[in-house]
């Protein structure tokens, strides 16, 4: 096991609704990463934070956003849900934001919006 | 940009046979760093291996092994002796410097299924 953790496990919205996913990193490890993984396909990178900054951001809406607190735990949140932010949401914790350092990643959420 | 290419959507083999999962990556940077992970039904994503750019040794941990060729831009992986409990899927994942720092981009992932 990782050490990372995630909360909830799973979660059921409704459309328009807003959800928070806790993440929360591996001892040592100052950095995480959200992805978003579709059913049948490869995670899809969301943002990272670093030292509670974010730290490079891939192509998703401003209605994704993140924070990091000062024990590097972390939140992803999306507000307006639509139906195609179902999905499974993994986190993932490396020792800095550097490219050289592995993601570990957590069990991940599963977001289903009705 | 990057892009990372598993052309094998599934794969079924047989306990105890030899299979080898593809990957071919494309990117711009000047130094990357090619991962391996596995995704059993549960849902985590497990690591597996991290091999850099400036590494074509290939590498073996016991039943695993890794065959990088630069020339080639690929990054396959082996499992010899399959084994039911290898039943999952197996991300190939990308990131480097300059571009991309320490985003990861994943290929769509190979399911394999090993039977008993």
């Amino acid at each position: 096991e990782t050490g990372v953790t995630q909360s909830p496990t799973h979660l059921i919205k409704t459309r328009g609704q807003q959800v928070t996913l806790r993440c929360s990193s591996q001892s040592g490890h100052n950095t995480v990463s959200w992805y978003q993984q579709a059913l049948g396909q490869g995670p899809q990178f969301i943002f990272q934070y670093y030292r509670e900054e974010e730290n490079g951001r891939g192509n998703f809406p401003p209605r994704f956003s993140g924070l990091q607190f000062p024990n590097y735990s972390s939140e992803l949140n999306v507000n307006a849900l639509e139906l195609d932010d179902s999905a499974l949401y993994l986190c993932a914790s490396s020792r800095s934001g550097a490219s050289t350092d592995t993601q570990y990643f957590g069990p991940g959420t599963r977001l289903t919006v009705l | 940009a990057q892009k990372v290419t598993q052309a094998q959507t599934e794969i079924s083999v047989v306990e105890k046979e030899d299979v080898t999962l593809d990957c071919v990556y494309e990117t711009r940077d000047t130094t990357y760093y090619l991962f391996w992970y596995k995704q059993p039904p549960s849902g985590e994503l497990v690591f597996l291996i991290r091999r850099n750019s400036f590494d074509e040794q290939n590498e073996i941990s016991g039943r695993y092994s890794w065959n990088f060729q630069k020339s080639t831009s690929s990054f396959n992986f082996t499992i010899t002796a399959s084994q039911v409990v290898d039943s999952a899927v197996y991300f190939c994942a990308l990131s480097g410097v300059p571009t991309s720092g320490s985003r990861l981009t994943f290929g769509e992932g190979t399911q394999l299924t090993v039977n008993p």
